[in-house]
Formats: C-alpha cells, structure tokens, sequence
C-alpha cells in the first residue's frame, strides 16, 4: 500500500534554511509530487510540485533524485511567518484518483 | 477574483440531524474534493468528483453524501449514520491533470451540540 512519510515536526531559526524530506518508496510512474503549507484554521496552500530533478520557484525549492522514492523541500531563510504545517501529497490524477497525503510536518521558526 | 468558497465557516450540529457544508468554485476547474481532517492528523479524502452528475468514494465515506449537479458546486451532506462528525472540513478543486496542484477553501469547522 502506497505510502508518504515525513517528519512530525521541526524547529528552526529565523534565516537558516529549512530541509523537509517525505519519503514515497511506492511512487508510482504517473505520480507528482506536491508541497503544501497550512496555517491554523485556513485551507493549504500551494507552495511547489514536480515530477523528478529539481524544480524552483520565489519560495523554495523541491529536490526529487532519480529514483523519486523521496523528496526533499527547501525553503531558504525562513521567517517567522513561514511557522505552519507542510503536508507533502503523492497524486496519480488517474480515473481511478489515488491521493496520498503525509501527515504533515509542523515547523516552528524562532527568533 | 477566481477562488473557492466554503460557508458556513462553524456550523453546530444537534446529534441526530443532517447538514450539508457548501462548496463553491468560480475556477471553471474540472474536479473537486471533499477532505476531514482532524487534529494533530491530514487530510483524509472523503468523496470527489471530476466530472458534473458523477462522484467517487474516498477513503471515509460511510456516513456522508455529496452531490455534483453543477460544475461549480459541490455540496457535502453529513449525515446523523456519521458518529464522530466534530472535525474541520475543507473542499478542493482542481484541473483534472496530474501536474495540477489542488486549490483549497479555508474550511468549515463542524461541533456537535
């Protein structure tokens, strides 16, 4: 049974870079790989998708190495405002929709 | 502005009632999603929809109803067969691809009286 695996939580400091790593070992060929944030009491929002390699946008960026069993969101220089809880989604998008969620990781910037 | 809404934002339900959380998108999107999620856990997906008069169970559904008679709308029934029905409930939508992310409505959070 597919699976997404991610930390419970981190901690951090203002400035430094922040590394979260989900784990997929049963991804699928169809499967991309999608990052979310939630803050308390509102809706996720997206932050960054890909398929394999690297892709980067004005936020962060997501790491994916050749054999997509993982992947590994970057966001550089957190603030304050980036404490939330990052959820990683495995989706197929097929008929037969398969929607593989992590439990999220809840990270705590302090200044 | 494009988006999706979810009204009410609480909703009380007496035990034994019926009450069915709205769901609207004017992102001219393909699919919509129905998720519970409970404290300290993620999104568990409780019915979707890809497509107007047809809809797919998730992985919850036993004791909610959904309905998709326009593309824009997707309303959720939770039903008194529901015996733990207190949880925050967000609605999705989303071009029907895979390389497309899910857009979120900031949720409806359910009490039980």
């Amino acid at each position: 049974l597919a699976k997404t695996t991610q930390p419970i939580s981190m901690d951090s400091y203002e400035g430094q870079e922040v590394n979260i790593t989900c784990s997929h070992n049963n991804i699928a060929t169809n499967d991309y790989i999608t990052w979310y944030q939630q803050f308390p009491s509102q809706g996720p929002r997206f932050i960054i998708q890909g398929y394999k390699t690297k892709v980067t946008n004005e936020v962060a960026s997501l790491f994916i190495p050749a054999d997509r069993k993982s992947s590994t969101l970057s966001l550089p220089r957190v603030s304050l405002s980036d404490t939330a809880v990052y959820y990683c989604l495995v989706d197929n998008a097929g008929n037969n929709r398969k929607l593989i969620w992590g439990l999220g990781t809840s990270l705590a910037v302090n200044p | 502005d494009g988006g999706i809404t979810q009204s009410p934002k609480y909703l009380f339900r007496k035990e034994g009632q019926n009450v069915t959380l709205s769901c609207e998108q004017n992102l001219n999107h393909d699919a919509m999603y129905w998720y519970r999620q409970d404290p300290g856990q993620g999104l568990r997906l409780i019915y979707y929809s890809q497509i107007v008069n047809d809809f797919q169970k998730g992985d919850i559904a036993e004791g909610y109803s959904v309905s998709r008679e326009k593309k824009e709308s997707f309303p959720l029934t939770v039903t008194s067969a529901q015996k733990n029905p207190t949880a925050f409930y967000l609605c999705a939508s989303t071009l029907d691809r895979e390389d497309q992310p899910q857009h979120f409505g900031d949720g409806t959070r359910l009490s039980i009286l």
